[in-house]
């Protein structure tokens, strides 16, 4: 069965771009008509979907956050990508990323905390 | 974005208790409502989609219905496993929304 690993440091600057990979096996990122998702979670708050990507690169991303973010695909690697420049401590959080099925999310990566700290 | 507002924010109850979590939207999303399940430390994981589907391998204990505005996650008998979580999402529009969370707790 599909599962996802997110990959990226754990502490960012202020100001800089935090950068997160998802790793995707048991299946390849290529195959069904799937999206794939970048969903974070600010410490002991809810879920926020932050946008994403099908393997044909067309993107969707949450307009509260569209202006800071770009999500790119790699189906070489079976890897897509976070980056969400400018962060500030508001942007620490978890990171998950998702598959998208249909109009759920399914299954989920086990999740990364970023802490935005100098 | 639709706002999604769940109730209680937090439940104590027993094991073998009959649980009832509801989630209100702020307009109409159809049937277009799923439920997850998220224990600590761990991440969410799906339970119903479109309202009322049992997602595949999931304890026949859970349910759901509602459609519109109005939709409700029942457990109908609490088993241990089941304190943790839960959470409504819509995803009758973008930007897809979450619900804040109900978390059940044991008595």
């Amino acid at each position: 069965q599909v599962q996802l690993q997110e990959s990226g440091p754990g502490l960012v600057k202020p100001s800089q771009t935090l950068s997160l990979t998802c790793t995707v096996s048991g299946g390849s990122i290529s195959s069904g008509n799937y999206y794939w998702s970048w969903i974070r979670q600010h410490p002991g708050k809810g879920l926020e979907c932050i946008g994403y990507i099908n393997n044909s690169g067309s993107t969707y991303y949450n307009p509260s956050l569209k202006s800071r973010t770009t999500i790119s695909v790699d189906t070489s690697k079976s890897q897509f990508s976070l980056k969400l420049s400018s962060v500030t401590a508001a942007d620490t959080a978890v990171y998950y990323c998702a598959r998208v099925r249909s109009t759920w999310f399914d299954p989920w990566g086990q999740g990364t905390l970023v802490t935005v700290s100098s | 974005d639709i706002q999604m507002t769940q109730s209680p924010s937090s439940l104590s109850a027993s094991l073998g208790d009959r649980v009832t979590i509801t989630c209100g939207a702020s307009q109409t999303i159809s049937s277009s409502l799923n439920w997850y399940q998220q224990r600590p430390g761990k991440a969410p994981k799906v339970l119903i989609y479109a309202a009322s589907t049992l997602q595949g391998g999931v304890p026949s204990r859970f349910s759901g219905s509602g459609s519109g505005t109005d939709f409700t996650l029942t457990i109908s008998s609490l088993q241990p496993e089941d304190f943790a979580t839960y959470y409504c999402q819509q995803s009758y529009i973008t930007p897809w929304t979450f619900g804040q969370g109900t978390t059940v707790e044991i008595k």
